[in-house]
């Protein structure tokens, strides 16, 4: 069973479109919410990450939005780029250690 | 820049094969993991390690063991592959980055068991 579930799958989205992937958890233990990004032929890397005591972050063109008593949280990609074609995974960590917890992956496609 | 690096792109192996999956990490990280990747069920965690000869089991473990004898090396061991092992396995190590532990992947390991 999940602890961490993502949706969609995948997403089509045109150039200069918002991609938006969601992530909802049960966990009221994790304290810690990292998105990581793949593309094809690379290992995930560390995109953009929240802590529950704030309900947005953005770095550029990424955005987080948490929404802690829903125990859900986004990622919004905006004016989305061809190079933003990739798998983009959300994750959650618990207080104590270091494990992660990965949702299912959304498969992002850019369309120019 | 911190890099995670596993012996072998592509693998293919036969069923029953004892099979070993090589990471190396050049940060001096104290933590190390092995997980599994299958589409839509993410990344799934194998087996971790915090210190040299320390181990702990994750999510899936059955099927696998681990070794480490040196802290920038971390090894997956498959004792006798059967074909629902064939996956992408990924490897990373963990450090403090902007104040929170991150992790830091290699390139993964595409293994086929026929």
């Amino acid at each position: 069973q999940q602890q961490v579930k993502q949706s969609p799958q995948s997403l089509i989205v045109q150039k200069g479109g918002i991609s938006i992937i969601n992530c909802a958890y049960e966990n009221t233990a994790f304290d810690y919410f990292p998105w990581y990004q793949q593309f094809p032929g690379k290992g995930p890397a560390l995109l953009i990450a929240i802590r529950p005591d704030v309900s947005e972050k953005k770095e550029g063109r990424f955005t987080i939005s948490f929404n802690k008593s829903a125990k859900q949280f986004s990622l919004h990609i905006m004016d989305s780029q061809p190079g933003d074609s990739a798998t983009y995974f959300c994750a959650a960590k618990g207080v104590a250690g270091n494990k992660l917890t990965f949702g299912g992956g959304t498969r992002v496609l850019v369309k120019p | 820049d911190v890099k995670v690096t596993q012996s072998s792109r592509y693998l293919v192996k036969r069923t029953g094969e004892k099979v070993f999956l090589e990471c190396v990490q050049d940060m001096d990280h104290e933590n190390m993991f092995w997980y599994r990747q299958d589409p839509g069920l993410g990344l799934r965690l194998i087996y971790f390690s915090y210190d040299v000869k320390m181990k702990e089991k994750g999510d899936i473990p059955e099927g696998y063991s681990v070794s480490r004898e040196k802290k920038e090396r971390f090894s997956l061991i498959l004792e006798s592959a059967s074909t629902n092992q064939t996956s992408m396995y990924l490897c990373a190590s963990s450090g403090l980055a902007g104040g929170q532990d991150t992790q830091y992947f290699g390139p993964g390991t595409r293994l086929t068991v026929l």
